[in-house]
């Protein structure tokens, strides 16, 4: 199957700095991407949507100044959490669907974020 | 918005049989997939319906009746490594999950 790759898999930041998620997909090109996040012992949230070349859209109670979302390419969409606070320390996945499929998404390995 | 409900924990026995139910509510429909998720980890895709009916594939089959609002994963022969969490995940027509709580699965000796 396709594969989707994330970096860094593991980060650790001081409060107030800013940590950039990037996701990759590997051996397809992916117009629209998907940002997730899960809490420990919760389900995955979505939170945006990453389309190439236009703004992504959020989800509803998703600051848009706080999770900037850019997807410069088809086979790249970056996630960057401004101003990192502890509350924002969780799991972020990352899919991608490729449209060569009826429906299939394909989750990256997810990123550990700690704000410490 | 979509409303998607699954049991929260389930326990049964290697080599026995469990049933996972999952009833949603939503405001669009383009499938419903079944995810495995371990500890730490990304989901892994499962299964995928969008016509009532069964899909087997292997130990593990999924049913889905739209007119319900209702599926369910089945899980044939455990073993200890299908302990983990199961995820009900409904598809709107834009591609985009919305996922159930999960179902975590302890699969005794």
């Amino acid at each position: 199957g396709a594969v989707v790759s994330q970096h860094p898999s593991w980060v650790i930041c001081k409060s107030g700095t800013s940590v950039k998620i990037e996701c990759r997909s590997l051996d397809f090109q992916a117009t629209t991407m998907f940002w997730y996040r899960q809490f420990p012992k919760q389900s995955l949230m979505l939170m945006a949507t990453s389309n190439e070349g236009s703004k992504a859209t959020y989800e509803q109670g998703v600051e848009k100044d706080k999770f900037l979302i850019n997807h410069a390419s088809l086979t790249l969409s970056t996630l960057t959490v401004t101003s990192a606070h502890p509350e924002d320390s969780s799991f972020y996945i990352c899919s991608a669907r490729d449209p060569g499929t009826d429906y299939e998404q394909y989750f990256g390995p997810g990123t550990r974020l700690t704000v410490t | 918005g979509q409303n998607i409900d699954q049991p929260t924990e389930m326990t049964a026995t290697e080599g026995a049989i469990v049933q996972i139910n999952c009833t949603y509510q939503t405001s669009g429909f383009n499938g419903l997939f079944w995810y495995q998720q371990h500890a730490g980890e990304a989901p892994t895709f499962l299964s995928y319906n969008v016509l009532d009916g069964l899909e087997e594939k292997g130990r593990f089959s999924s049913f889905l009746s739209r007119s319900k609002g209702y599926s369910y994963l089945l899980l044939k022969e455990l073993q200890m490594k299908d302990s983990a969490s199961y995820l009900c995940a409904v598809s709107d027509n834009d591609y985009k999950l919305s996922f159930g709580a999960g179902t975590t699965v302890t699969v005794r000796a």
